[in-house]
């Protein structure tokens, strides 16, 4: 799988929007970018994913730049909760039998 | 949405002897189940690949005779743990993965469990 870098940490205050950044220069054209999101002490949860149009679902929106070489996940009014390492993954479509592999994602802080 | 399930979400052994870990897809079948750790604040590693019927597939440097993977059914696969030590102390996470085709290859995760040796 492609590479992706995240920044390390992020702070942000409760009930303002976040945008994660997610750098991938390197993706392929069938590469599926997805973000999937650990909370303290839990499994992994899935949270977004897109190839190449913006996407929006209950828990986030993905902004994708034109030349995909990077996206941004946006929590539009975070809450105490979404404090968690968010991770960045890229996915070829012809993967999906593969396991995820994480990187060392993004630690967010959710100040109240 | 799907649901995985482990058990136990925690415990606590004494160096040399064995821990079983659950690992139950509650409302689905999963031909393909995930075993990861997971050291205090380093990212998940992937140990190996279960699937159902067949041998894991274990990753590199990964003990298979130490971590015994067993995948019954499409609802249910055990990592084992034999004569543990404190190094093996980890926080233990398995995924199943429901391979819909294109891009929605989801994978979802157990709550993990904390395995301390001591």
């Amino acid at each position: 799988d492609a590479k992706t870098t995240q920044p390390n940490s992020m702070e942000s205050n409760e009930e303002e929007p976040v945008h994660l950044p997610c750098n991938h220069s390197t993706i392929s054209g069938t590469d599926y970018i997805h973000w999937y999101r650990q909370l303290p002490s839990q499994g992994p949860e899935y949270v977004i994913h897109g190839l190449t149009s913006n996407v929006n679902n209950r828990m986030a929106s993905l902004a994708i730049a034109e030349d995909r070489k990077s996206s941004t996940l946006i929590l539009h009014r975070a809450t105490l909760r979404d404090a968690a390492v968010y991770y960045c993954i890229l996915r070829d479509v012809d993967t999906g039998r593969r396991a995820l592999t994480f990187g060392s994602g993004t630690r967010l802080q959710v100040q109240p | 949405g799907a649901v995985v399930s482990q058990h136990p979400s925690r415990v606590i052994c004494k160096s040399g002897t064995s821990v079983k870990i659950e690992c139950r897809s509650l409302d689905f079948q999963a031909t393909t189940m995930f075993w990861y750790r997971q050291f205090p604040k380093q990212s998940l590693m992937l140990m190996a690949t279960s699937n159902e019927g067949s041998k894991a597939t274990y990753e590199q440097g990964v003990e298979k005779d130490k971590f015994l993977i067993n995948h019954a059914s499409l609802t249910l696969s055990t990592l084992t743990v034999t004569s543990a030590h404190p190094e093996d102390s980890s926080f233990y996470i398995c995924s199943a993965s429901v391979y819909a085709g294109g891009a929605r290859n989801e994978q979802f995760f157990g709550p993990g469990t904390r395995l301390t040796v001591l």
